[in-house]
């Protein structure tokens, strides 16, 4: 099966730089990565999905880059804020019988200063 | 449109004991999923669903049953409660679009938090 591993497991930064997060995944059959913000105590929310006949995307502070060949996808956030603050999950999903099907990445903790 | 609806929000059951988890959605998505989340270790998949009447198994069934009988809703048996199985619980549901049936956006519940003492 699909195995989505995830990096750094915690990232500090100062509001106003960036933040990458990494991400690997093992199913050349993947098509579709999804990213999700967690807030404490709160259920994971998407903030931005590529798929893979794209290699870039972006919505305002936030973009997602996809290299198929190196299977690994990133996170970008840009000009940080402390309200970016969370838990951020990436993850999978594949074709087939595996629509609907997501494998997560193990989470990276963002803390953003002021 | 509620979304996903899971029921209860807390729990606590002792070593042994049985409980159904609810999840209902409304958007008339054909994949259903439920995941556990422990400290350290993401989502993990537990049972999931492409359509009423199709379960499968996920990365961690053990201890664990669904039946998808509409599309509405999925709910998840704990069969014999174990500590282990202490965690928060997510319910999600999506659909594919599109010839190929890309996958796109899943819609999570609020969770359930359940202690096994």
């Amino acid at each position: 099966g699909e195995n989505v591993e995830q990096h750094p497991s915690t990232l500090s930064v100062q509001e106003g730089d960036s933040a990458v997060i990494k991400c690997t995944y093992s199913d050349s059959a993947s098509n579709y990565f999804p990213w999700y913000k967690q807030e404490l105590g709160k259920r994971p929310q998407l903030i931005i999905d590529i798929r893979s006949n794209v290699g870039e995307k972006k919505d305002q502070r936030i973009a997602v880059t996809l290299n198929k060949t190196a299977k690994h996808f990133s996170l970008h956030i840009t000009e940080t804020q402390p309200e970016d603050s969370a838990v951020y999950f990436c993850a999978a999903s594949g074709g087939g019988t595996s629509y609907g099907k997501l494998t997560f990445g193990q989470g990276t903790i963002l803390t953003v200063h002021p | 449109n509620a979304g996903v609806t899971q029921t209860p929000k807390f729990q606590v059951l002792k070593t042994g004991q049985s409980m159904t988890l609810q999840c209902a959605q409304d958007m008339n998505h054909e994949y259903m999923s439920w995941y556990r989340q422990d400290p350290g270790m993401g989502l993990r998949l537990i049972h999931y669903s492409v359509g009423a009447g199709i379960t499968d198994q996920g990365e961690v069934p053990n201890g664990y049953n669904v039946s998808r009988s509409t599309t509405e809703d999925f709910p998840l048996r704990l069969l014999s409660a174990a500590p282990s199985q202490t965690s928060v619980y997510f319910c999600a549901s999506s659909y594919s679009r599109g010839l190929g049936g890309v996958p796109t956006e899943a819609f999570f519940g609020q969770g359930t938090r359940l202690t096994v003492v």
